[in-house]
């Protein structure tokens, strides 16, 4: 059976530190899919990244970077100099191939003090 | 490009009456539609899915139903709602051929039943 686990439920740190929220997933699919979403105080899912298990090559977009290890079956996510923007709801999901729907992790409450 | 309407944004009913959250997709074709519902500082509970018009799927047997008469509306319906059904509720869509693909959810509807 497919699991998210997202074992920190919250995260408080001071402006410009880096933060990383670990995700840990479970599956017996070869092929999966694997996704970060961020949730800001307005309440709507935004999507941030999709990355398929095939993949490995960390992925960097700004402050933020992707750390997949399927060794360890994490999907880690990273925010570099952290704003107070960056405050939301982050949740983890993954999907195995076929699957008509998305297994979430309960998500990790970040909070960027100024 | 796409974008996802639900309405209404906020709603607040008494216990015992009817509901009825709709949700449109524009911009694209044969998407696969969901219902999510997300009790207050918690994860996201899925509650059904539709992969083609008339075709729902529930994951949670429960007091709500949904249907889906167009191939990019959704609604979500109950005949009597309970104090258990408040919570925040999010349509969400993705490209037909399974969730592979990213998952975009819409803004949201704040139910509180009193």
């Amino acid at each position: 059976a497919q699991k998210v686990t997202q074992a920190q439920t919250e995260i408080s740190v001071v402006e410009k530190e880096d933060v990383t929220l670990d995700c840990v997933y479970e599956t017996r699919d070869t092929t999966y899919y694997l996704f970060w979403y961020k949730q800001p105080p307005s309440g709507e899912l935004v999507f941030l990244i999709r990355r398929n298990s095939f993949d490995e090559q960390n992925e960097i977009s700004g402050r933020y970077s992707w750390n997949f290890q399927k060794s360890t079956s994490s999907f880690n996510f990273t925010i570099t100099a952290s704003q107070v923007v960056d405050s939301a709801v982050y949740f983890c999901a993954l999907s195995d191939e076929g699957a008509q729907k998305l297994v979430f992790g309960q998500g990790t409450r970040l909070t960027i003090n100024p | 490009s796409q974008t996802i309407h639900q309405w209404p944004a906020t709603l607040v009913q008494p216990v015992g009456s009817p509901l009825s959250l709709e949700c449109t997709v524009e911009g694209t074709s044969n998407p696969n539609l969901y219902w999510y519902r997300q009790a207050a500082g918690r994860g996201l509970q899925l509650l059904f899915y539709s992969v083609g018009i008339g075709q729902i799927s529930s994951e949670v047997p429960q007091n709500l139903s949904a249907s889906r008469p167009q191939d990019r509306q959704f609604i979500l319906s109950s005949k009597k709602l309970l104090l258990s059904d408040s919570g925040f509720y999010l349509c969400a869509w993705t490209r037909g051929q399974g969730s592979s693909y990213e998952q975009y959810f819409g803004p949201g509807t704040r139910l509180t039943v009193t």
